[in-house]
């Protein structure tokens, strides 16, 4: 399995704030990597695709970066809505492994 | 409009099996690989296998590999994954989910509500 590794595990924010989340894959997966947004009880959505193209409705707020083994994930300023986890996941292999997650809470 | 519908969770010994399915709906089933992820109480996501649209390409986490076997059947719309020997590491909600394309770059756009499976003696 490719093992993804993201930092911080947690961090607390306030509103406003530029947030910045990292991602380090095993081995190169090229672009091949995608952020979620999770909040409890509904279900993970996508934010970011291809490592920097932003999913249709989601605000510009949201952007990512990298290739190879190295990712970003930049929330510019953060609003109360995007109090949650976050997770990387590769899609360079059949078994689409996440990340552990980075949840950001209010600070 | 799309719907994917878990079932067949519940409590279970270690050791012993259990059966999910996927039930899915509103979208062409077999144009689509399909995908089991699961979350262990206050865990992240694990991805525990996938299948593409034709079964010919499947992969297992290294942790249900040898237990584990997903399986499709494009006929009935249906996703299934067979557990066998069954710990208590497995307790987790299962979540079917479905692998889009967007210009060639996969993801998961699409996910069921979860079906609780319960590890326990």
């Amino acid at each position: 399995d490719i093992q993804m590794t993201q930092s911080p595990s947690s961090l607390s924010a306030s509103v406003g704030d530029r947030v910045t989340i990292t991602c380090r894959a095993s081995q190169s997966i090229s672009s091949y990597l995608n952020w979620y947004q999770h909040k409890p009880g509904k279900a993970p959505k996508v934010l970011i695709y291809a490592a920097s193209s932003l999913q249709s409705g989601v605000p510009s707020r949201f952007s990512g970066s990298g290739s190879g083994t190295e990712f970003t994930l930049t929330i510019s300023s953060l609003q109360p809505e995007d109090f949650a986890t976050y997770y990387c996941q590769q899609t360079y292999r059949t078994l689409r492994t996440f990340g552990q997650g980075t949840k950001v809470e209010i600070k | 409009e799309v719907q994917l519908v878990e079932s067949g969770g519940g409590l279970v010994q270690p050791g012993r099996s259990l059966r999910l399915s996927c039930a899915a709906s509103g979208f062409t089933f077999d144009d689509y690989a399909m995908h089991w992820v699961r979350q262990a109480p206050g865990k992240g996501l694990e991805c525990v296998s996938g299948i593409s649209w034709n079964s010919g390409t499947i992969g297992y986490a290294d942790s249900v590999k040898g237990r584990f076997t997903i399986s499709r059947d494009n006929a009935k719309n249906s996703l299934y994954l067979q557990m066998n020997s069954l710990r208590a590491e497995d307790t987790a909600f299962y979540y079917c989910a479905r692998e889009a394309s967007y210009g060639g770059e996969p993801l998961f756009d699409y996910w069921g509500q979860g079906s609780l499976v319960t590890v326990s003696s």
